[in-house]
C-alpha cells in the first residue's frame, strides 16, 4: 500500500518561514494536497494540484512537488498559522492517502 | 454556499448498531462523492471509504472493508456511514467530504464532524 511520510512537528518563529515535507515513493509523479487542521475544527484545504492556492487561502501559502517530496512553505508565518498540516495523494490501489501530519508551533 | 451538515454526536454500547449522515447543501449532490474519513482522539486522518451518489457505487479501504457500509439518499441529499456492531475502538470524530472539482481526488469541502462515544 502507498504512504506518505511527514515529520511529527516543525517549529518556526513568527514572521520566519515553516516548511513542511511529506515524502512518498514517486510522489513527483501525482498531485499533492495540503489541509491545515486547527484544534477542534476540520480540515481546511489549503493547496492542491501542488501548488494552487484554493479561494480564500493567503498568499503566504505555497507548495512544490518533485520527485519523492512535496513540500508545503508558510512565508511569513503567523501565529494563525498554528495547526496540525496532513499532506494527501491518491494512489490507484490505496485511493485516497493521507500522511501522518506535521504539528506546527508558531514560537 | 456549498455545506456539509452531519448529524450529532452519539455515545453507544460495544455492540451495538450506529448509523451516521451527512446532508450536502449548496450543491447538485449527485455530481461529487462523498468521502468518510475517521480520526481517532489524538491521532491524523484516515480515509475509510467513498460513494458515488449518482449511482450508490463504494470504495472502502482494506482497514474498514466489512467492518462499516456506506450508503446515500439521493432524494435528500444525504450519504450515510453504518456500523452492524462497534467496538470500542470505533471511538473517534468522523468526518465526511467532498471530492474537489476536476479530475484530481482531494477534498475541498468537509463537514463540521460527528463524535462517536462507543462504551460499556
Amino acid at each position: 500500500s502507498y504512504e506518505l511520510t511527514q515529520p511529527p512537528s516543525v517549529s518556526v518563529s513568527p514572521g520566519q518561514t515553516a516548511s513542511i515535507t511529506c515524502f512518498g515513493d514517486k510522489l513527483g509523479d501525482k498531485y499533492a494536497f495540503w489541509y491545515q487542521q486547527k484544534p477542534g475544527q476540520s480540515p481546511v484545504l489549503v493547496i492542491y494540484q501542488d501548488s494552487k492556492r484554493p479561494s480564500g487561502i493567503p498568499e503566504r501559502f505555497s507548495g512544490s512537488n518533485s520527485g519523492n517530496t512535496a513540500t508545503l512553505t508558510i512565508s511569513g508565518t503567523q501565529a494563525m498559522d498554528e495547526a496540525d498540516y496532513y499532506c494527501q495523494a491518491w494512489d490507484s490501489s490505496t485511493y485516497y492517502v493521507f500522511g501522518s501530519g506535521t504539528k506546527v508551533t508558531v514560537l | 454556499e456549498v455545506q456539509l451538515v452531519q448529524s450529532g454526536a452519539e455515545v453507544k454500547k460495544p455492540g451495538e448498531s450506529l448509523r451516521i449522515s451527512c446532508k450536502g447543501s449548496g450543491y447538485r449532490f449527485t455530481n461529487y462523492w462523498i468521502s468518510w474519513v475517521r480520526q481517532m482522539p489524538g491521532k491524523g486522518l484516515e480515509w475509510m471509504g467513498r460513494i458515488d451518489p449518482s449511482d450508490s457505487y463504494t470504495n472502502y479501504s482494506p482497514s474498514f472493508q466489512g467492518h462499516v457500509s456506506i450508503s446515500v439518499d439521493k432524494s435528500i441529499s444525504t450519504a450515510f456511514l453504518h456500523w452492524s456492531s462497534l467496538k470500542a475502538s470505533d471511538t473517534a470524530m468522523y468526518y465526511c467530504a467532498r471530492r474537489g472539482s476536476g479530475s484530481s481526488y482531494y477534498f475541498d469541502y468537509w463537514g463540521q464532524g460527528t463524535l462517536v462515544t462507543v462504551s460499556s
